[in-house]
């Protein structure tokens, strides 16, 4: 088995500040992916990664920036937090796209922006 | 595009009674998409629940079974008899671009009560 670690659990940042989450996985999976969760709207993507170095746009990148510089870590910034910015993001990693590319989550970091 | 529509919540049960959670799906990026159920109980990370990857089987988790319709692109979750453990929230999923990411509905939540 494996884990994937996210910190902080809680970030709390003022308006306009760059804010910075982690995450390590022990999987050792080739894809990682940023999620966020808003109640309501389920969960939307930010970004992926497919391997080390590499970064795809997703849905919802827009005000974000991402870094995989090691296959076990993917960080994610949020450039400029907004009030609406307030949810729950999720990191998650998956291996094998032939059995179906499950996701394994992280328990999700809480951004709070005063 | 591609996207998934779920029942919505929050969705009230009694005790040994049984459930459905509707979801439906559009794919346009691939004919036959993976499709998942994902469940988070309280205090608990995003996990998956099941997952059926040809079209026309059933997947089964926990007393839980949906079957991949591709007719009616719908991929509904059951149960026939729930307890108060299956509270939760419930997300159905489709692998989108080539299954590399996969895109989420809103969620449902599920409360059984006794």
């Amino acid at each position: 088995g494996g884990i994937i670690t996210q910190t902080p659990k809680f970030l709390i940042g003022q308006e306009g500040q760059k804010l910075t989450l982690k995450c390590q996985q022990n999987f050792n999976h080739d894809t990682m992916y940023w999620y966020r969760q808003d109640s309501g709207k389920g969960l939307r993507l930010i970004y992926y990664s497919i391997t080390e170095n590499d970064l795809q746009k997703g849905d919802l990148s827009e005000g974000y920036d991402a870094s995989r510089e090691k296959k076990s870590s993917f960080s994610l910034t949020v450039t400029s937090a907004q009030k609406n910015e307030m949810a729950v993001f999720l990191c998650a990693s998956s291996q094998d796209k032939s059995s179906g590319n499950t996701l394994y989550f992280g328990e999700g970091s809480r951004l709070i922006v005063v | 595009g591609d996207s998934v529509t779920q029942t919505e919540g929050p969705v009230t049960v009694s005790e040994s009674e049984s459930l459905i959670i509707n979801c439906t799906y559009s794919a346009t990026s691939i004919a036959y998409p993976n499709l998942f159920w994902y469940v988070r109980y309280p205090g608990e990370g995003l996990q998956l629940l099941l997952k059926v990857i040809t079209a026309g089987q059933k997947g089964s988790s926990r007393g839980f079974e949906a079957t991949y319709n591709k007719e009616t692109t719908s991929f509904h979750l059951q149960k026939a008899s729930v307890q108060e453990s299956d509270s939760a929230v419930y997300y159905c999923a489709l692998g989108v671009n080539s299954g590399t990411y996969q895109r989420f509905g809103t969620g449902t939540k599920l409360q059984v009560v006794p």
